[in-house]
This record gives structure tokens, sequence and C-alpha cells, in this order.
């Protein structure tokens, strides 16, 4: 069975704090990765894809280990507005991604 | 540019009623995705079309659920006698595949309660 597996935490930090997320991916054969965001009773949206040299978007830096089958996401200098669920997913090409169950983030002043 | 787009926004039904649920996928996507989401399970995959053609439904719960595609712009999910442990929130994505990166986009999602 296809799975991908994350700590559903809370984490709970404090503003301006470093916190990092790891999700753990089943299938071998997947090719697409991504980190997506969800604000209570909101629908899940595109925070930023994995790629396999890693990528940084400002506070956000994404990785991927294909070693040992799990990306992470990392958040610098945390904001308030960071507060919401994160989600991690994975897929083949072409086909339907699996998402994990999600990782919350509480950011507290 | 819109977005996916989902409705009703909420639906409350009593236990043995029909519940049909709509989407239409951003404009130029080729594959679209009916989600269920609860606190318990997280985010699952009740089926996925791909050009129109249901591709998978593994993911479809029992018969009662259905799944259609009549055309590229618009997609129904019924469920048909619909149960109280069918209270969840169902999410349709849609995405570009044939692309490297298959980005889903999701809609707003239906809160559907069953009483």
């Amino acid at each position: 069975r296809k799975e991908v597996e994350q700590d559903p935490g809370p984490f709970n930090v404090p503003e301006g704090a470093t916190v990092a997320f790891n999700c753990t991916y089943s299938n071998s054969a997947s090719q697409s990765f991504f980190w997506y965001r969800q604000d209570c009773r909101k629908e899940p949206k595109l925070l930023m894809s994995v790629y396999s040299s890693g990528n940084e978007d400002g506070r956000f830096t994404a990785q991927l280990n294909r070693a040992s089958q799990y990306i992470s996401l990392l958040i610098r200098d945390s904001k308030l507005s960071d507060s919401a669920t994160y989600l991690c997913a994975s897929g083949e090409a072409g086909t339907a991604l699996i998402f994990g169950k999600g990782t919350t983030l509480s950011v507290s002043s | 540019d819109a977005g996916v787009i989902q409705s009703p926004r909420h639906e409350v039904t009593e236990m043995g009623q029909e519940v049909t649920l709509r989407c239409k996928p951003i404009s130029g996507h080729n594959s679209l995705f009916w989600y269920r989401q609860t606190m318990m399970r997280g985010l699952e995959l009740l089926i996925y079309f791909n050009n129109n053609v249901p591709i998978d439904d593994s993911g479809m719960p029992e018969d009662r659920f259905s799944a259609k595609m009549p055309n590229a712009s618009f997609s129904t999910l019924k469920i048909q006698p619909s149960e109280p442990r069918d209270s969840a929130v169902y999410f349709c994505a849609s995405s570009r595949t044939g692309m490297t990166k298959n980005i889903q986009y999701f809609g707003a999602g239906t809160r559907l309660s069953v009483l």
C-alpha cells in the first residue's frame, strides 16, 4: 500500500523560531513531491514543490532524500501567519498524489 | 483566472437521502480528482479521471458512491443512500497531467453533514 507518513504534531513554537517537518513515503517509484499548506476550514494550497537538489523560497526550504525516502520542510523566522497544517504529498508521474495526514504548526507571540 | 469550483459549499441532509456534489475543474486541466477529508483518516483519494475517463476508483468506499465526468468541464460525485459516516469535507482537485510535475489545485470543498 502506498503511504505517506507525517508526525501530526502539534508543533508549538514562538515567533522567530526555526521549525522542521519530515515526511516519509513508501512508494519508491514516486517522482513528484510537494508541500501543501491548509488553513482551518480551507482547502489545501500548494506551498512549494520539492526537487532533488533542494529548493528555497524565502523563509521556506524543502529537501528530498530519495535514498531514505523522505522529504523535509524547514521554516525559518516563524511568523504568526505560518500557523496552519502542512501536508506533504508524493506521486508517480501522471497519477494522483498521495497525501500525508498533515503536521499542525502553531506559532505564538 | 477561475480556480476549481465546487458546489454546494455546505450540504446538510438526512440519512438515506441522495447527495450530489459538483465540480468544475480549471480550464485546460485534463485530470480531475475527488478527495474526502476527515480528522481520523486525513485526505483520502476517492477517484480520479484523466481526459474524462475514470482511471482509479479503488478509493471509492462502496457502491453507494459513484462519480461521473461527462465532459472536460464538469464532474459529479453522488452518494446514494447517504449515511452519517459519510459526513466529511469533499474536495475536488484538477491538474494538467502529462507534465513532469502534476501539481494539483483544490476547490474550496463541500462540507457534508448527514444526520
